[in-house]
C-alpha cells in the first residue's frame, strides 16, 4: 500500500531562514510526487510536482529514491510561506494519497 | 479563472441529523474527489468518480456515508446519521482525468456536529 509520511506537524523557521519540509513514502512501484499548499483561508492548490522539475516560489523538491523522499526545500524563507503543506503521492493517476500535513510558520 | 464550488462553507448540526455536501466540479472535469481533512489524519480519501462513476469509496464509512453524482455537474456528499466525530472540513477537487494532471479544490465545507 502507498503511505506519504510527513513526520512534522508544526514547524517554525525565522524570516531568512532555511525552509526544509520532511516527506517520505513507501511505494513499491514509480510514484509521482507532489505538493500542495493551503494558504490561510484560501483552498489547497498544487505548489509543484516532482516531473516538472521546477522552482515556485522559490521552492524546490527533488525526488530520492534511494531514500524515498521528497522534501521541500526554500534557501530563504518568507513571512508569506507561512502555509500548510501537504506533500502527496500518485501511482500515475489523480487518486492522491496525502500526508497529514505540516503547518508552517515564519517569524519575522 | 474556473473554480469548484462547494456548498454550504460551513454547516452546524446536531447529532443524527442528516448533512448534505454538495460540489460542482469544474466544467469539462471528470474526476471529481471528496476528502475529509482533520487534525490527526490531514486529508482522507473518501471517494472517487470518474465520468459519475464510484471508482473508490473504500475510505468511506458504508454505514452512514454515501457519495453520488446526479449529473455532471453535481456531486454530493450524505452523512446519515451525523456524529460528532464527523466534525472536519470536507473538500471536493475535480480533474480532466489524465495523468499527472493537477487536481483543484474547492474551498471546503467545514462540518461540526454537536
Amino acid at each position: 500500500a502507498q503511505r506519504v509520511t510527513q513526520p512534522e506537524k508544526l514547524l517554525s523557521v525565522f524570516k531568512g531562514a532555511p525552509v526544509e519540509l520532511k516527506c517520505n513514502y513507501s511505494y513499491s512501484g514509480s510514484p509521482e510526487l507532489f505538493w500542495y499548499v493551503q494558504y490561510s483561508r484560501q483552498r489547497l492548490q498544487l505548489l509543484l510536482r516532482h516531473i516538472s522539475r521546477e522552482s515556485i516560489k522559490g521552492f524546490t523538491a527533488d525526488l530520492n529514491k534511494g531514500e524515498t523522499s521528497f522534501h521541500l526545500k526554500k534557501p530563504f524563507a518568507q513571512e508569506e510561506d507561512s502555509a500548510m503543506y501537504y506533500c502527496a503521492l500518485t501511482r500515475g493517476n489523480e487518486k492522491l494519497t496525502f500526508g497529514t500535513g505540516t503547518r508552517l510558520t515564519i517569524i519575522p | 479563472d474556473a473554480r469548484v464550488t462547494q456548498t454550504p462553507r460551513h454547516k452546524v448540526t446536531e447529532m443524527g441529523q442528516e448533512v448534505t455536501m454538495r460540489c460542482q466540479p469544474i466544467l469539462g472535469h471528470n474526476t471529481v474527489f471528496w476528502y475529509r481533512q482533520t487534525m490527526m489524519q490531514g486529508l482522507e480519501l473518501l471517494a472517487y468518480f470518474r465520468n459519475r462513476a464510484p471508482l473508490d469509496d473504500s475510505g468511506m464509512p458504508k454505514d452512514r456515508f454515501s457519495a453520488e453524482m446526479p449529473d455532471a455537474t453535481l456531486a454530493t456528499l450524505k452523512i446519515q446519521p451525523s456524529e460528532p466525530r464527523d466534525s472536519a472540513v470536507y473538500f471536493c477537487a475535480s480533474g480532466r482525468g489524465t495523468d499527472n494532471s493537477p487536481l483543484h479544490f474547492g474551498n471546503g465545507t467545514r462540518l461540526t456536529v454537536t
